[in-house]
């Protein structure tokens, strides 16, 4: 199975902070990485697709990046809405398998 | 734009069964991807199974940790999908989501669309 870490697990960030979340794969996955945001007693929204592609009405101050098995999910500007846990995943094989979370709250 | 409503969930024992639902609404049923996940209480998410579109026969995938006793099936005629589970254990206990995926433009929208979930506990 491919192993997904994520790094920090949580962070403390203001509104307005630049904020970066690193997910790392055990081994190449291509480009079959996605993002999702889950807020307390939410279903998980998926945000990015394919590493870089936005889904359809997610801000634009949601990006991603990456390649290989080293992938960043980066929030230009943090908004109260915005604190949530990330959770990364790949799709390249089966099981699919996801990021721990990377929980990010109010500093 | 998909909209997925799960049910079936509940208070079930060790060993028992339990048949859970995701009715689908809003895209074409036979195109999309089904995948049922799970998320234990203050836990991360786990890809449980999936259910491939029509151009692949509906095959299914399931992971090690239900294989055997987790059956996925869907019904187009009701745009529904469904998870049958078998010899349940406390360890299964968990909000179970169903989600949809699709290829668009060679672009793989993985998850796009989740339902609310719907709790199970395994418990004597």
């Amino acid at each position: 199975d491919i192993q997904m870490t994520q790094s920090p697990s949580s962070l403390s960030a203001s509104v307005g902070d630049r904020v970066t979340i690193t997910c790392r794969a055990s081994q190449g996955i291509g480009n079959d990485l996605g993002w999702y945001q889950q807020k307390p007693g939410e279903a998980p929204k998926s945000l990015i697709s394919a590493v870089s592609t936005p889904q359809r009405g997610v801000p634009s101050r949601f990006s991603g990046g990456g390649s290989g098995t080293q992938f960043t999910l980066t929030i230009s500007s943090l908004q109260p809405e915005d604190f949530a846990t990330y959770y990364c995943l790949q799709h390249n094989s089966y099981p699919f398998t996801f990021g721990p979370g990377t929980k990010v709250d109010i500093k | 734009e998909v909209q997925l409503v799960e049910s079936g969930g509940g208070l079930v024992q060790p060993g028992g069964s339990l048949r859970l639902s995701c009715a689908a609404s809003g895209f074409t049923f036979s195109d999309l991807y089904m995948d049922w996940l799970r998320q234990a209480p203050g836990k991360g998410l786990e890809w449980v199974g999936r259910s491939r579109g029509e151009a692949n026969s509906y095959t299914t995938e399931y992971a090690a940790s239900v294989k055997g006793r987790f059956t996925i099936s869907r019904d187009g005629s009701k745009n529904s999908l469904y998870l049958q589970m078998n010899s349940l254990k406390n360890e299964d206990t968990a909000v179970y989501y169903c989600a949809s995926s699709i290829a668009i433009d060679g672009v793989a929208h993985i998850f796009f669309s989740w339902g609310q979930g719907t709790l199970v506990t395994v418990s004597s």
